[in-house]
C-alpha cells in the first residue's frame, strides 16, 4: 500500500526558508523509474507543479522558482524534502507531495499526499 | 515553458449528460497529458495518464483523447459523484505544467 504524508512548519514569516518533508511507505525512490514531486495549491486555486526528484537523483524544477527551490531525498528513510527559499504571502498554500510511476515508460502522479498547509505572515 | 489553457472554467450539467473539458498546450506535448480530479477538501486524483488510458479503478465513463496540442477529457454519463474540479498536466518534458482548472458542478 502505497502512502505518502507531508510535514512542514505551519507559519512562517517573509524571508525565511520554507522546509518540507514527505514521507511515504510502500515503494523505494532507489528503484527504477520511481519519484516524488512537488505540487502546490494556494486557496481556492489551481494547482502549480514545483519540482520533481527520481531514482536516479535526477532533479527538475519549476522554471520561474527554480532559484528558490531545492528538492532532495533519503532513499534510506523514504524520504523527500522541498526547500523554498526567502518566502513571501504568495507562497502560502497547501503543498503537496505525490509519487511519480512510470506506466510503460510514461510517468505520472498516481499516488498523492493529504497535503500540508503553509501560511507566510509576519 | 509549456503552458497548458484549460477550458471551460466552470460547467455546469445535468446527471446522464455527456461532458467535455479542453486543454490546448502551446506547443506539442505528444501524448504527454494526464487528468486529474480534485474533490472539495481532498488531494488531487489521478484519472487518466497518456492521454487516453484509464487509472487503476476509475469507471469506464471517463475517457481521454487527443495529441500533439489538443486534449480532451469526457464523462460519458455524468454522476453525482463527478462533482469536482478537474486538471490537465503535460509532462512531455522535464518541467510539467498544470491546466488552470476546470470546476463541474450538478445543474
Amino acid at each position: 500500500q502505497v502512502t505518502l504524508k507531508e510535514s512542514g512548519p505551519g507559519i512562517l514569516q517573509p524571508s525565511q526558508t520554507l522546509s518540507l518533508t514527505c514521507t511515504f511507505s510502500g515503494f523505494s525512490l532507489s528503484t527504477y523509474g520511481m519519484g516524488v514531486g512537488w505540487i502546490r495549491q494556494p486557496s481556492g486555486k489551481g494547482l502549480e507543479w514545483l519540482a520533481n526528484i527520481w531514482w536516479d537523483d535526477d532533479k527538475y524544477y519549476n522554471p520561474s522558482l527554480k532559484n528558490r527551490l531545492t528538492i532532495s531525498k533519503d532513499t534510506s528513510n523514504n524520504q523527500a524534502f522541498l526547500k523554498i527559499t526567502n518566502v513571501d504571502t504568495a507562497d502560502t498554500a497547501t503543498y503537496y507531495c505525490a509519487r511519480i510511476a512510470l506506466t510503460m515508460m510514461v510517468p505520472s502522479f498516481d499516488y498523492w499526499g493529504q497535503g500540508v498547509m503553509v501560511t507566510v505572515s509576519s | 515553458d509549456i503552458q497548458m489553457t484549460q477550458s471551460p472554467s466552470f460547467l455546469s450539467a445535468s446527471v446522464g449528460d455527456r461532458v467535455t473539458i479542453n486543454c490546448k498546450a502551446s506547443q506539442n506535448i505528444n501524448k504527454y497529458l494526464d487528468w486529474y480530479q480534485q474533490k472539495l477538501g481532498e488531494a488531487p486524483k489521478l484519472l487518466i495518464y497518456n492521454t487516453n488510458s484509464l487509472h487503476t479503478g476509475i469507471p469506464s465513463r471517463f475517457s481521454g483523447s487527443g495529441s500533439g496540442t489538443d486534449f480532451t477529457l469526457t464523462i460519458s454519463s455524468l454522476q453525482p459523484e463527478d462533482v469536482a474540479t478537474y486538471f490537465c498536466l503535460q509532462h512531455n518534458s522535464g518541467s510539467w505544467t498544470f491546466g488552470g482548472g476546470t470546476k463541474l458542478e450538478l445543474k
